[in-house]
Protein backbone atom coordinates (compact mmCIF):
# COMPACT_ATOMS: atom_id res chain seq x y z
CA UNK A 1 0.00 0.00 0.00
CA UNK A 2 1.49 3.47 -0.67
CA UNK A 3 2.05 5.38 2.22
CA UNK A 4 3.27 8.57 2.75
CA UNK A 5 4.70 9.35 6.61
CA UNK A 6 6.05 12.64 8.33
CA UNK A 7 7.48 14.25 10.98
CA UNK A 8 7.36 15.66 13.32
CA UNK A 9 3.49 16.21 13.37
CA UNK A 10 3.57 19.44 14.98
CA UNK A 11 6.67 21.94 15.69
CA UNK A 12 7.40 25.21 17.63
CA UNK A 13 10.37 27.47 16.59
CA UNK A 14 11.14 30.53 17.65
CA UNK A 15 10.90 33.23 14.60
CA UNK A 16 14.32 33.40 12.97
CA UNK A 17 15.52 30.11 13.71
CA UNK A 18 15.81 27.65 11.05
CA UNK A 19 13.77 23.92 11.17
CA UNK A 20 13.75 20.64 8.62
CA UNK A 21 10.19 18.51 7.75
CA UNK A 22 11.05 14.61 7.26
CA UNK A 23 8.87 12.83 4.65
CA UNK A 24 9.55 8.95 4.02
CA UNK A 25 7.21 7.27 1.14
CA UNK A 26 6.37 3.69 0.04
CA UNK A 27 5.29 4.79 -2.57
CA UNK A 28 5.43 3.07 -6.38
CA UNK A 29 6.57 3.60 -8.72
CA UNK A 30 7.50 7.33 -8.11
CA UNK A 31 6.76 9.60 -10.48
CA UNK A 32 7.33 13.13 -8.33
CA UNK A 33 6.96 14.67 -5.18
CA UNK A 34 5.44 17.83 -3.89
CA UNK A 35 5.73 19.76 -0.92
CA UNK A 36 2.74 21.96 -0.02
CA UNK A 37 2.33 24.70 2.19
CA UNK A 38 -1.76 24.90 3.60
CA UNK A 39 -2.34 27.85 5.98
CA UNK A 40 -5.19 28.14 8.26
CA UNK A 41 -8.60 28.12 6.44
CA UNK A 42 -7.02 27.89 3.09
CA UNK A 43 -6.49 25.43 0.47
CA UNK A 44 -2.60 23.65 -0.04
CA UNK A 45 -0.48 26.14 -2.14
CA UNK A 46 2.44 23.92 -4.16
CA UNK A 47 6.18 25.00 -3.01
CA UNK A 48 8.15 22.60 -4.90
CA UNK A 49 8.57 19.54 -7.05
CA UNK A 50 10.83 17.15 -7.72
CA UNK A 51 11.60 14.09 -9.80
CA UNK A 52 13.68 11.33 -9.62
CA UNK A 53 16.73 12.41 -11.02
CA UNK A 54 16.99 15.95 -8.76
CA UNK A 55 18.02 15.72 -5.30
CA UNK A 56 17.41 19.47 -3.93
CA UNK A 57 15.41 22.52 -5.39
CA UNK A 58 14.65 25.53 -3.27
CA UNK A 59 12.21 28.39 -3.37
CA UNK A 60 13.31 31.54 -1.55
CA UNK A 61 13.62 29.92 2.16
CA UNK A 62 12.38 26.73 1.31
CA UNK A 63 15.04 24.06 0.58
CA UNK A 64 13.73 20.89 -0.54
CA UNK A 65 15.56 17.81 -0.84
CA UNK A 66 14.89 13.91 -2.32
CA UNK A 67 16.85 10.63 -1.91
CA UNK A 68 14.96 8.26 -4.02
CA UNK A 69 16.66 5.48 -3.11
CA UNK A 70 15.77 5.67 0.90
CA UNK A 71 12.56 7.17 -0.25
CA UNK A 72 12.89 10.19 1.98
CA UNK A 73 12.50 14.02 1.19
CA UNK A 74 13.05 16.90 3.97
CA UNK A 75 11.67 20.43 3.88
CA UNK A 76 14.41 23.10 5.57
CA UNK A 77 12.94 26.49 6.37
CA UNK A 78 15.78 28.88 6.19
CA UNK A 79 15.28 32.17 8.78
CA UNK A 80 11.80 31.74 9.77
CA UNK A 81 8.80 34.05 9.68
CA UNK A 82 5.65 34.62 11.34
CA UNK A 83 4.15 34.12 7.96
CA UNK A 84 5.66 30.80 7.78
CA UNK A 85 3.58 29.21 10.27
CA UNK A 86 1.13 26.73 8.43
CA UNK A 87 0.70 23.16 7.97
CA UNK A 88 3.42 21.27 5.41
CA UNK A 89 2.12 18.24 3.55
CA UNK A 90 4.35 16.03 1.49
CA UNK A 91 2.49 14.48 -1.27
CA UNK A 92 4.20 11.78 -3.60
CA UNK A 93 2.21 10.81 -7.27
CA UNK A 94 2.63 7.94 -9.52
CA UNK A 95 4.33 7.06 -12.56
CA UNK A 96 1.76 5.09 -15.58
CA UNK A 97 -1.29 5.39 -16.54
CA UNK A 98 -3.33 5.87 -12.41
CA UNK A 99 -2.48 9.29 -11.40
CA UNK A 100 -3.47 8.77 -7.29
CA UNK A 101 -1.58 11.16 -5.26
CA UNK A 102 -0.66 9.96 -2.24
CA UNK A 103 -0.58 12.73 1.11
CA UNK A 104 0.86 12.83 4.01
CA UNK A 105 -0.83 13.56 7.06
CA UNK A 106 1.31 17.20 6.99
CA UNK A 107 3.42 18.91 9.96
CA UNK A 108 2.05 21.59 12.11
CA UNK A 109 4.35 24.52 12.11
CA UNK A 110 3.97 27.31 14.19
CA UNK A 111 6.26 30.16 14.73
CA UNK A 112 6.75 32.49 17.62
CA UNK A 113 8.02 36.02 17.86
CA UNK B 1 -6.17 35.12 -12.70
CA UNK B 2 -9.06 34.08 -10.29
CA UNK B 3 -8.12 30.71 -8.74
CA UNK B 4 -10.37 27.69 -8.04
CA UNK B 5 -13.37 29.20 -6.36
CA UNK B 6 -15.76 26.80 -4.04
CA UNK B 7 -18.95 28.01 -1.90
CA UNK B 8 -20.00 28.01 0.67
CA UNK B 9 -17.42 28.70 2.58
CA UNK B 10 -18.88 27.32 5.55
CA UNK B 11 -22.36 24.94 6.08
CA UNK B 12 -24.23 23.90 9.44
CA UNK B 13 -26.62 21.15 8.88
CA UNK B 14 -28.30 18.60 11.04
CA UNK B 15 -27.64 14.63 10.34
CA UNK B 16 -29.66 13.09 8.06
CA UNK B 17 -30.20 16.56 5.74
CA UNK B 18 -28.58 17.16 2.48
CA UNK B 19 -25.99 18.94 1.45
CA UNK B 20 -24.29 20.61 -1.75
CA UNK B 21 -20.83 21.94 -2.44
CA UNK B 22 -19.78 23.76 -5.73
CA UNK B 23 -16.32 23.93 -7.04
CA UNK B 24 -15.71 26.80 -10.39
CA UNK B 25 -11.90 25.46 -11.69
CA UNK B 26 -9.11 27.82 -12.73
CA UNK B 27 -10.21 28.60 -16.45
CA UNK B 28 -9.11 25.48 -19.10
CA UNK B 29 -8.37 23.06 -16.59
CA UNK B 30 -9.58 19.65 -17.62
CA UNK B 31 -9.00 17.67 -14.89
CA UNK B 32 -11.00 18.60 -11.10
CA UNK B 33 -10.34 17.02 -7.96
CA UNK B 34 -12.68 16.46 -4.67
CA UNK B 35 -10.93 15.74 -1.33
CA UNK B 36 -12.02 15.20 1.66
CA UNK B 37 -10.12 17.03 4.96
CA UNK B 38 -10.10 15.60 8.13
CA UNK B 39 -8.63 18.20 11.12
CA UNK B 40 -5.08 17.25 11.02
CA UNK B 41 -4.44 14.90 8.17
CA UNK B 42 -4.16 15.39 4.71
CA UNK B 43 -6.69 15.68 2.11
CA UNK B 44 -7.85 12.23 0.49
CA UNK B 45 -8.96 11.97 -3.01
CA UNK B 46 -12.84 11.16 -3.34
CA UNK B 47 -12.97 11.58 -7.04
CA UNK B 48 -11.46 13.12 -10.11
CA UNK B 49 -12.44 13.97 -13.59
CA UNK B 50 -11.06 14.80 -16.63
CA UNK B 51 -13.75 16.80 -18.28
CA UNK B 52 -17.20 15.65 -17.75
CA UNK B 53 -15.77 12.18 -16.99
CA UNK B 54 -15.62 10.70 -13.68
CA UNK B 55 -11.81 8.72 -13.94
CA UNK B 56 -11.24 7.96 -10.41
CA UNK B 57 -14.07 7.47 -7.81
CA UNK B 58 -12.81 4.33 -6.16
CA UNK B 59 -13.35 6.41 -2.93
CA UNK B 60 -16.34 7.85 -3.06
CA UNK B 61 -18.63 6.82 -0.52
CA UNK B 62 -21.54 5.97 -3.25
CA UNK B 63 -24.44 4.79 -0.78
CA UNK B 64 -24.37 8.81 0.35
CA UNK B 65 -22.19 10.78 -1.53
CA UNK B 66 -22.66 12.17 -5.41
CA UNK B 67 -20.81 14.23 -8.04
CA UNK B 68 -20.91 16.03 -11.32
CA UNK B 69 -19.47 17.46 -13.65
CA UNK B 70 -21.59 18.92 -16.08
CA UNK B 71 -20.53 20.47 -19.40
CA UNK B 72 -16.50 19.83 -17.67
CA UNK B 73 -16.47 22.75 -16.09
CA UNK B 74 -18.10 23.34 -12.72
CA UNK B 75 -18.68 20.75 -10.29
CA UNK B 76 -20.82 19.94 -7.24
CA UNK B 77 -20.33 17.15 -4.46
CA UNK B 78 -23.37 16.40 -2.87
CA UNK B 79 -24.07 14.25 0.54
CA UNK B 80 -27.45 12.83 0.93
CA UNK B 81 -28.29 12.47 3.84
CA UNK B 82 -25.19 13.26 5.76
CA UNK B 83 -23.98 11.88 8.95
CA UNK B 84 -21.73 12.89 12.27
CA UNK B 85 -19.07 11.61 10.55
CA UNK B 86 -19.08 13.92 7.57
CA UNK B 87 -18.30 16.91 8.97
CA UNK B 88 -14.99 17.96 7.47
CA UNK B 89 -13.30 20.23 5.34
CA UNK B 90 -14.15 19.79 1.72
CA UNK B 91 -11.86 20.88 -0.96
CA UNK B 92 -11.86 21.34 -4.45
CA UNK B 93 -8.60 21.31 -7.11
CA UNK B 94 -7.97 21.60 -10.83
CA UNK B 95 -5.06 21.14 -13.14
CA UNK B 96 -4.00 21.40 -16.46
CA UNK B 97 -3.90 17.58 -17.02
CA UNK B 98 -3.89 14.63 -15.51
CA UNK B 99 -0.05 13.45 -14.86
CA UNK B 100 1.23 14.10 -11.70
CA UNK B 101 3.60 16.48 -12.61
CA UNK B 102 0.84 18.80 -13.27
CA UNK B 103 0.39 21.24 -10.44
CA UNK B 104 -3.11 21.08 -8.46
CA UNK B 105 -4.43 24.14 -7.37
CA UNK B 106 -6.78 24.12 -4.39
CA UNK B 107 -9.47 26.47 -3.51
CA UNK B 108 -10.22 27.62 0.25
CA UNK B 109 -12.62 24.34 1.19
CA UNK B 110 -16.24 23.95 2.45
CA UNK B 111 -16.16 23.15 6.04
CA UNK B 112 -19.12 21.34 7.08
CA UNK B 113 -20.53 20.68 10.69
CA UNK B 114 -22.88 17.99 11.14
CA UNK B 115 -24.81 18.26 14.41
Amino acid sequence: KNQVEQSPQSLIILEGKNCTLQCNYTVSPFSNLRWYKQDTGRGPVSLTIMTFSENTKSNGRYTATLDADTKQSSLHITASQLSDSASYICVVSTSGGSYIPTFGRGTSLIVHP
Amino acid sequence: EAGVVQSPRYKIIEKKQPVAFWCNPISGHNTLYWYLQNLGQGPELLIRYENEEAVDDSQLPKDRFSAERLKGVDSTLKIQPAELGDSAVYLCASSLGQGGHNEQFFGPGTRLTVL
